[in-house]
């Protein structure tokens, strides 16, 4: 059972860089596509972008300018680095892993709020 | 990048059926599979529905999806509502830049 657990700053100052890791076990990372998702408190999800052992990154482009997923494999983990973060970015960050066309597990999820 | 959208809410008693609708706004809805999860209050999403209508392991078939080409949408429908039903749920499909979800539509069992 593929189990996905997020951790990193629960609070961001704005203008500074949001960082989190999701720590994978029961699956590596070598293999599927390994994703971060968004929900901003109250709204819907909004997919940021995966990481795949055999490609580049890929990013949604409404945020690409600010994004760098990267995955460690020695660890089994992903990580999520957004840069010059804004009030807009405040939101519950999941990591999720997807086989073909399906999100089939979802971390729990880790709330990170942008104040000063 | 197209737009993926859904219905904000619909209410309906135990055991009654539902269906949620979910239109694409460019593209045809046939040209990507579309799938739905279910997102309970306090929970992480899970999936309910694959390839426009497929089941993964464990989904009851009270939960069911289709496409209409005619609307360019998806629907799920939910079959003999339960309490347990109570959640948002979202479509989802992509294209060749990006995985896009639609914004939602809470389901309420009265």
């Amino acid at each position: 059972q593929v189990q996905l657990q997020e951790s990193g700053s629960g609070v961001v100052k704005p203008s500074e860089t949001l960082s989190l890791t999701c720590t994978v076990s029961g699956d590596s990372i070598s293999s599927h596509y390994w994703n971060w998702i968004r929900q901003p408190l109250g709204k819907g999800l909004e997919w940021i972008g995966f990481f795949y052992q055999s490609s580049n990154p890929s990013y949604n482009p409404s945020l690409k300018s600010r994004v760098t997923i990267s995955g460690d494999t020695s660890k089994n983990q992903l990580s999520l680095k957004l840069t010059s973060v804004t009030a807009a970015d405040t939101a519950i960050y999941y990591c999720a892993r997807r086989k073909y066309l399906l999100f089939d597990s979802w971390g729990q999820g880790t709330l990170v709020t942008v104040s000063s | 990048n197209f737009v993926l959208t859904q219905s904000h809410s619909v209410s309906e008693s135990p055991g009654k059926t539902v269906t949620i609708s979910c239109t694409r706004s460019s593209g045809s809805i046939a040209n990507n599979y579309v799938q739905w999860y279910q997102h309970r209050a306090g929970s992480s999403p899970t999936s309910l529905i694959f390839e426009d209508n497929k089941r993964p392991s464990g989904v009851p078939d009270r939960f069911s999806g289709s496409i209409d080409t005619s609307s360019n949408s998806a629907s799920l429908t939910i079959f003999g509502l339960t309490t347990e039903d109570e959640a948002d749920y979202y479509c989802q499909s992509h294209d060749s830049s990006a995985w896009v979800f639609g914004g939602g539509t809470k389901v309420t069992v009265l």
